[in-house]
């Protein structure tokens, strides 16, 4: 069965810092980029980043810019999501997803579960 | 960064067709996809590419576009159709950023 298990989730404080990751099964894990998708609570989707099938290229969306890291393993089959200076604005479930890209296409086929993140002192 | 505007709400009456659609520059370009989320659950993409559905996704969910509008119709909408509904495409700006619309809420009359 393929399958994306989030952990690494929790509370933590203002300014802290926390390590997700998401552990892939059921496919060939190093033929894929991964990304990370995030949504706080009552809101939208929003992509976080993402990471190359060798982790060559990474991408980031502003907000987080300098603060998150994206990282992959694929040895271990699993992606990392490493949050620096959190802020209340970070507060939300974070998604580990697979990317599926053809040609002009770029859909996120596979999610996890999600991993909630609050946030807050 | 790209944008991708969504109705932030929309109602159909039970077997009825609806259309959920999604604006910007990047669908100029990219195709958008479509997922369903329903609440306390993880997104699922029902619509990838021109028109193509997943596995196991029925057939009354089909998607199109037209310069920078994508749509998505729900021909003959069923009551476990009602959830929110996302569009997403490539960012236009060349790297490999994504981007998401703002969600639609469906409501199943």
């Amino acid at each position: 069965e393929v399958q994306l298990v989030e952990s690494g989730g929790g509370l933590v404080q203002p300014g802290g810092s926390l390590r997700l990751s998401c552990a892939a099964s059921g496919f060939t894990f190093s033929s894929y980029w991964m990304s990370w998708v995030r949504q706080a609570p009552g809101k939208g989707l929003e992509w976080v980043a993402n990471i190359k099938q060798d982790g060559s290229e990474k991408y980031y969306v502003d907000s987080v810019k300098g603060r998150f890291t994206i990282s992959r393993d694929n040895a271990k089959n699993s992606l990392y999501l490493q949050m620096n200076s959190l802020r209340a604005e970070d507060t939300a479930v974070y998604y580990c997803a697979r990317e599926y890209i053809v040609a002009t296409t770029d859909a996120f086929d596979i999610w996890g579960q999600g991993t909630m993140v609050t946030v807050s002192s | 960064s790209s944008e991708l505007t969504q109705d932030p709400a929309v109602s159909v009456a039970l077997g009825q067709t609806v259309r959920i659609t999604c604006q910007g520059d990047s669908l100029r370009s990219y195709y958008a996809s479509w997922y369903q989320q329903k609440p306390g659950q993880a997104p699922v993409l029902v619509i990838y590419g021109k028109n193509n559905r997943p596995s196991g996704i029925p057939d009354r969910f089909s998607g199109s576009s037209s310069g920078n509008t994508a749509s998505l119709t729900i021909t003959g909408a069923q009551a476990e159709d009602e959830a929110d509904y996302y569009c997403n495409s490539r960012d236009s700006s060349g790297n490999h950023h994504v981007v998401f619309g703002g969600g639609t809420k469906l409501t199943v009359l």
